[in-house]
Order: structure tokens, then C-alpha cells, then sequence
């Protein structure tokens, strides 16, 4: 059974401390991680998929990277409004199945940076 | 705004009822999920559509269903319900199985 792991828990900021959120994953077959931003009460917003072990992905204060057991979200600067639930997913591969086209989700990581 | 659409946004009813929520996907999106999200059990996956048909399945209830229409929309019938069954359902869209899924705002169920 696909299985992914986020740790911290919980992580507090001072805005402009930058800082590392870790996704640990076993899945079998990979054929994509994602991570997401979730606001209290909202829905998952998407912010990067990465497909293959070093790949890497940037949008403004975020990069996210990818090896083969584990994936990373690099805040650099973090501002207030970045405070939310960060979310790690992975799809596995294969056409068929009960997992066909599923997201498995760990925790998340509830950011909090304050001013 | 990721241009999946739910309604409604809240639903308040009692046990025993049966409720229907109602998904629109982004244009042009051919896979539709379902998910459950409740403070302990986190975001739960619950089942898959492509192009109307049933692809995949989570641990959904007996007491749950789901179809997806010609026109792509889904709907998704919770019946007999619990007051565990209180939580925030979540539909999304993807234009293929393996693409990135954008989600809606949700439906958040409580059962009285």
C-alpha cells in the first residue's frame, strides 16, 4: 500500500527564516508527486508536480525537489501569507486497478509565520 | 479560482437522510474524484470517473455513490447517514489520470 510521511508536523517561522518541509514516500511505481497549499476550510490548491528523481520545481518563495524516497519544499523568505497546511500526494503507476489516477496524501505540515 | 465547482457549499441534515452533491469540473477535464476529509482521518480518497465511467475506488461506503454524466459533470449520493459521515467533501478534475488534479472548495456535510 502506497504510504507518504510528511514531517514536521508543525512548523512556526519567523517571516524571513527560511525552511524545509520533508515528504517521505513508498509507492510502488511513482508516476507523480504533487504538493498543495490548503487554507483552512478551502480546498487543495496545486503548486508543483515533479515526475523524476532531480527534478526540480520554483514558484516565488517555493522550490520543490524530488529523489527517489523523498521530495522537499524549500520556503526561502517566508512571509505571513504563507501560512497554511502544505500538502505531499503521489500517484503510482498502472492503467488499472483500485488506484487508478488516485492521490494518496500524507498529513501536512501546518506552517504558521509570523510577522 | 481553480475552476472546479461544488455545490453547495454547506449542508446541514439529519441522520437517516440521503443528501446529493454535485461537481463541475474544469473545461475540458475528462477525470473527476471524489474526496473525504475529516480532522482525523485527513484527505481520503473516495473514487475515480474518466469519460462517464467508473475507473477506480477508494474505501467508499456501500451508502455511498457516485456517476458521472455525458456532459462531465458528477454527483455524489451519501445516503442512510451517519453522524460520523460529517466532513468536508471534496471533488477535483484532472485533463487525464495521471496530471495534476485541481480541487474545488468543497461541500462541508454535517449530519445533526
Amino acid at each position: 500500500e502506497d504510504q507518504v510521511t510528511q514531517s514536521p508536523e508543525a512548523l512556526r517561522l519567523q517571516e524571513g527564516e527560511s525552511s524545509s518541509l520533508n515528504c517521505s514516500y513508498t509507492v510502488s511505481g511513482l508516476r507523480g508527486l504533487f504538493w498543495y497549499r490548503q487554507d483552512p476550510g478551502k480546498g487543495p490548491e496545486f503548486l508543483f508536480t515533479l515526475y523524476s528523481a532531480g527534478e526540480e520545481k520554483e514558484k516565488e518563495r517555493l522550490k520543490a525537489t524530488l529523489t527517489k524516497k523523498e521530495s522537499f519544499l524549500h520556503i526561502t523568505a517566508p512571509k505571513p501569507e504563507d501560512s497554511a497546511t502544505y500538502l505531499c500526494a503521489v500517484k503510482r503507476g498502472g492503467a488499472g486497478g483500485t488506484s487508478y489516477g488516485k492521490l494518496t496524501f500524507g498529513q501536512g505540515t501546518i506552517l504558521t509565520v509570523h510577522p | 479560482d481553480s475552476g472546479v465547482t461544488q455545490t453547495p457549499k454547506h449542508l446541514i441534515t439529519a441522520t437517516g437522510q440521503r443528501v446529493t452533491l454535485r461537481c463541475s469540473p474544469r473545461s475540458g477535464d475528462l477525470s473527476v474524484y471524489w474526496y473525504q476529509q475529516s480532522l482525523d482521518q485527513g484527505l481520503q480518497f473516495l473514487i475515480h470517473y474518466y469519460n462517464g465511467e467508473e475507473r477506480a475506488k477508494g474505501n467508499i461506503l456501500e451508502r455511498f455513490s457516485a456517476q458521472q454524466f455525458p456532459d462531465l459533470h458528477s454527483e455524489l449520493n451519501l445516503s442512510s447517514l451517519e453522524l460520523g459521515d460529517s466532513a468536508l467533501y471534496f471533488c477535483a478534475s484532472s485533463s487525464a489520470p495521471y496530471t495534476e488534479a485541481f480541487f474545488g472548495q468543497g461541500t462541508r456535510l454535517t449530519v445533526v
